[in-house]
């Protein structure tokens, strides 16, 4: 059975810093993995995707890394905002099929301190 | 484009009631996903559509709950009875086909009291 950890639970950094989010995963037969954000009272906005045969995928001030074989993937804010305060969750796509079932993990809360 | 929409926001019912959520997916979204949010957790999905068929449906309650898609477009989730542990968020979101980046709707939040 796949499970999605991720660590820290909350996470608390003053403007400006460089700081990383880490998702681990036990199945490394994975379709991709996904990172998503979502704000207080709303949905999930996806944030990149990674297909499993991939590295990494950057957009902006976020780059996210995938390693398959040790079951992890790591989400690098660079030069954090306030703005940027949100649980962060990553999700793997199992595939197979006619169906994608994400797995979630539980998220992580941060909060970038003006 | 307009997003993923659901109504309602918010509802709060006693255990035992039944309640409806409806989600409106984005236009041409050909598959269709209902996921549950307990306080805490990340999303659990209950059902995934593709057009108005139904291709996972594993982790769904069958016996009390249910979702249906006519015609392909719009999808509603029942619960009927709800229990105490039912009160989470509901999502629905959509994607243009499966394995691909799925949208998110703000979601339904149900108390059940």
């Amino acid at each position: 059975k796949q499970e999605v950890t991720q660590i820290p639970a909350a996470l608390s950094v003053p403007e400006g810093e460089n700081l990383v989010l880490n998702c681990s995963f036990t199945d490394s037969a994975i379709y991709n993995l996904q990172w998503f954000r979502q704000d207080p009272g709303k949905g999930l906005t996806s944030l990149l995707l990674i297909q499993s045969s991939q590295r990494e995928q950057t957009s902006g001030r976020l780059n996210a890394s995938l390693d398959k074989s040790s079951g992890r993937s790591t989400l690098y804010i660079a030069a954090s905002q306030p703005g940027d305060s949100a649980t962060y969750l990553c999700a793997v796509d199992l595939g197979g099929g006619a169906t994608n079932k994400l797995i979630f993990g539980t998220g992580t809360l941060l909060a970038v301190q003006p | 484009e307009a997003g993923v929409a659901q109504s309602p926001r918010y509802k709060i019912i006693e255990k035992r009631q039944s309640v409806a959520f409806w989600c409106n997916p984005i236009s041409g979204h050909a598959t269709l996903y209902w996921y549950q949010q307990i306080l805490g957790q990340g999303p659990k999905l209950l059902i995934q559509f593709q057009n108005n068929g139904v291709v996972d449906d594993s982790q769904l309650p069958k016996d009390r709950f249910s979702a249906e898609r006519l015609k392909g477009v719009d999808s509603t989730l029942k619960i009927q009875p709800a229990k105490l542990e039912d009160s989470a968020v509901y999502l629905c979101a959509s994607s243009p086909r499966h394995q691909e980046t799925q949208y998110f709707g703000p979601g339904t939040r149900l108390l059940v009291l």
